[in-house]
């Protein structure tokens, strides 16, 4: 049973460029979250997708923005970057639930470096 | 801004010691979850506690959650190389807000 994938690896983009990461859930799960590492810091939220629609997000510009498939992938596109963007993104995957925190599996990350 | 303040932020030990983390903030969480991140991985979930006063125990690490569920620590008894790693706290309150993180190392 795989777990959370997200692709790609690595990417490097130059400041203004826009980026897509993209996100698989472990199988049975039908919520993605999306956050932002920066470097020596905890992850920070950055919205949650269920049912195709985003249902949490946290304190981010609308450059940052999202979508999940019906097959309950997602993506996460970052518009007009800037360096401030470089950050490791995590997607977390579970099963919706109300009342007590999801368990979210996180993905290894996609580590994105602005120029 | 990390709602959540962690502390210390880095932590090196010599293996058998004990060691503690800990987890302050100014809100109430409803929940708090431990994490452990190794590099090139996302957060692994250690435990989650709920009730004000909650302890709980997983082999040789002890998670406490305050009675006024705004703090919470984490004790390894006995540490080994392989706890070596970041430890995150998060507070749930419809979203997890995570602190920065202390970084362990446990040297052999």
């Amino acid at each position: 049973d795989a777990g959370v994938t997200q692709s790609p690896t690595h990417l490097i983009k130059t400041r203004g460029q826009q980026v897509t990461l993209r996100c698989s859930p472990k199988s049975g799960h039908d919520t993605v979250s999306w956050y932002q590492q920066a470097l020596g810091q905890g992850p920070q939220f950055i919205f949650q997708y269920y049912e195709e629609e985003e249902r949490q997000r946290g304190n981010f510009p609308d450059r940052f923005s999202g979508h999940q498939f019906p097959n309950y992938s997602s993506e996460l596109n970052v518009n007009a970057l800037l360096l401030g963007d470089s950050a490791l993104y995590l997607c977390a995957s579970s099963i919706g639930a109300g009342g007590l925190p999801d368990t979210q599996y996180f993905g290894p990350g996609t580590r994105l470096t602005v120029l | 801004t990390q709602l959540l303040e962690q502390s210390p932020q880095f932590l090196s030990i010599q293996e058998g010691e004990n060691l503690t983390v800990y987890c302050n903030s100014s809100s109430v969480f409803s929940s708090l979850q431990w994490y452990r991140q190794e590099p090139g991985e996302g957060p692994v979930l250690l435990v989650t506690v709920v009730t004000g006063g909650e302890v709980k125990k997983l082999k040789r690490l002890t998670f406490q959650f305050g009675d006024a569920r705004k703090d919470s620590s984490l004790h390894i008894t006995a540490a080994q190389p392989g706890d070596t790693g970041l430890y995150l706290c998060a507070g749930y309150d419809y979203k997890l807000s995570f602190g920065a993180g202390t970084t362990v190392t446990v040297r052999a």
